[in-house]
């Protein structure tokens, strides 16, 4: 079945930095990638649609500016979390589309910590 | 817009006991269904899915069915496993649009 993989699975930052999550699909491509952030003990929030070779489209009440998406490649996503701060620490799971099924596959997320 | 609801967790179960969880969905057109499991520490994984009324989804010895009339997809399974701890997520999505995810209901299957 179709793979996709989230790099690195955890990370550990210092308040104020940024950090990027690559989001891959390993054995198809998509033009369209998804990022979720996930909560302790709650569901997952659509955070953004990631398009290939144009801007993501950003859910209501997330910060485009603090929460960078690029879609350089059909295979490629990247979420960089831009001065990161203790709140922004969550999981952070990625999907993508493979089109001719209209199948989304989900990574295995990223763990962020913001000390 | 499109929804989904499932029932409050968390649900505790003995070993081999009869599982259902509840969801109902709502939504413009006719959208496909899924179920999601997400161990401790893991992303998602697809459990089951069906893509129109009736169908119903199986694997791992759990069972779905696509009810078109009651809108709803409740997750079964006849037996449980401890190694069946984990969190369920019951999911909808209409065509090329995106996921919507139930808020998930927590399960622990006790020796």
């Amino acid at each position: 079945g179709a793979v996709v993989s989230q790099h690195p699975s955890w990370v550990i930052c210092k308040s104020g930095t940024s950090v990027k999550i690559e989001c891959r699909s390993l054995d198809f491509q998509a033009t369209t990638m998804f990022w979720y952030r996930q909560f302790p003990k709650q569901s997952l929030m659509l955070m953004a649609t990631s398009n290939e070779g144009s801007k993501a489209t950003y859910e209501q009440g997330v910060e485009k500016d603090k929460f960078l998406i690029n879609h350089a490649s059909l295979t490629l996503s990247t979420l960089t979390v831009t001065s990161a701060h203790p709140e922004d620490s969550s999981f952070y799971i990625c999907s993508a589309r493979a089109e001719a099924t209209d199948t989304q596959y989900f990574g295995p997320g990223t763990r962020l910590t913001v000390l | 817009g499109n929804s989904v609801t499932q029932m409050e967790g968390p649900v505790t179960l003995s070993e081999e006991a009869f599982l259902t969880i509840n969801c109902t969905y709502t939504a413009t057109g006719y959208p496909s269904l899924f179920w999601y499991v997400q161990y401790p520490g893991e992303g998602l994984q697809l459990l089951l899915k069906a893509t129109k009324a009736d169908d119903k989804g199986s694997n791992k010895g759990f069972e779905a069915t696509y009810r078109k009339e009651t809108t709803s997809f409740h997750l079964e399974k006849g037996s449980v496993q401890v190694s069946d701890s984990a969190v369920y997520f019951c999911a909808s999505k209409t065509s090329y649009d995106k996921v919507i995810f139930g808020p998930g209901t927590s399960l622990s299957v006790i020796p």
